[in-house]
């Protein structure tokens, strides 16, 4: 079973496009992530969501809006996207409360805007 | 605030040798989780080990353990026995149990390259 998985694997589109990445998690747990993986490697949370509300958002555009349906799904909405929004994107989820506890990540959705 | 800090951008380490990767950090949160994340080639994220601020000992999975000295903040993580598999970036990340909860930070990686 896979604890934390995001659909699709791979995406490519156009500049302008409006695309979707979908997250699932098993895991029973509390708080949901993105994060954006540049191309040098650097990785960056964008948003955090507790229990279907959001808790941080980092500064992402507004053409970026995260929607948590409950707690075990959150999915990334991208409008009118660029060149510079072609990253790896990553969801995860994590159970505070006992410490800070581990994000488990999802296994990435590579986007390639041309 | 948080910031960790990677100093090393590559590291070599021969087969069989054990190899420490350096990890400092800073950050107001009185209470917070430290931890360590390999990713291979293949792109996916692999928590390795965890250490709770107030842990007081040392976190050891397998072969790793993660020197945690919360004086100089830092927390290194040591492979023993490094393996081929092994080659791969790690990250050092933490984040804080209350003023920054779900607030996760990560260091730039470092790339560690194990020869046969």
């Amino acid at each position: 079973d896979t604890a934390v998985s995001q659909t699709p694997k791979y995406l490519v589109t156009q500049m302008g496009n409006d695309k979707s990445i979908k997250c699932e998690q098993n895991l029973g747990h509390d708080t949901m992530y993105w994060y954006k993986q540049d191309s040098k490697k650097f990785l960056k949370i964008m948003f955090s969501y507790n229990n279907k509300e959001l808790i941080i958002n980092e500064t992402v555009p507004n053409r970026f809006s995260p929607k948590s349906p409950d707690k075990a799904h959150l999915n990334l909405h991208i409008n009118s996207l660029e060149l510079g929004d072609s990253a790896v994107y990553f969801c995860a989820s994590s159970q505070p409360g006992q410490g800070a506890g581990e994000a488990f990540f999802g296994q990435g959705t590579r986007l390639t805007v041309v | 605030a948080q910031k960790i800090t990677q100093t090393q951008p590559g590291m070599f380490v021969q087969e069989k040798e054990a190899v420490t990767l350096d990890c400092t950090y800073d950050t107001s949160d009185p209470s917070y989780g430290l931890f360590w994340y390999k990713q291979p080639s293949s792109g996916e994220m692999i928590f390795l080990i965890y250490q709770g601020s107030y842990d007081q000992q040392n976190a050891t999975e397998g072969r790793y353990s993660l020197n945690f000295q919360k004086a100089r903040k830092s927390a290194n993580l040591v492979i023993s026995a490094s393996q081929l598999g092994d080659s791969a970036m790690y990250f050092c990340a933490m984040r804080g149990v209350n003023t920054n909860a779900g607030k996760s930070t990560f260091g730039d990686g470092t790339t560690l390259t194990v020869k046969p």
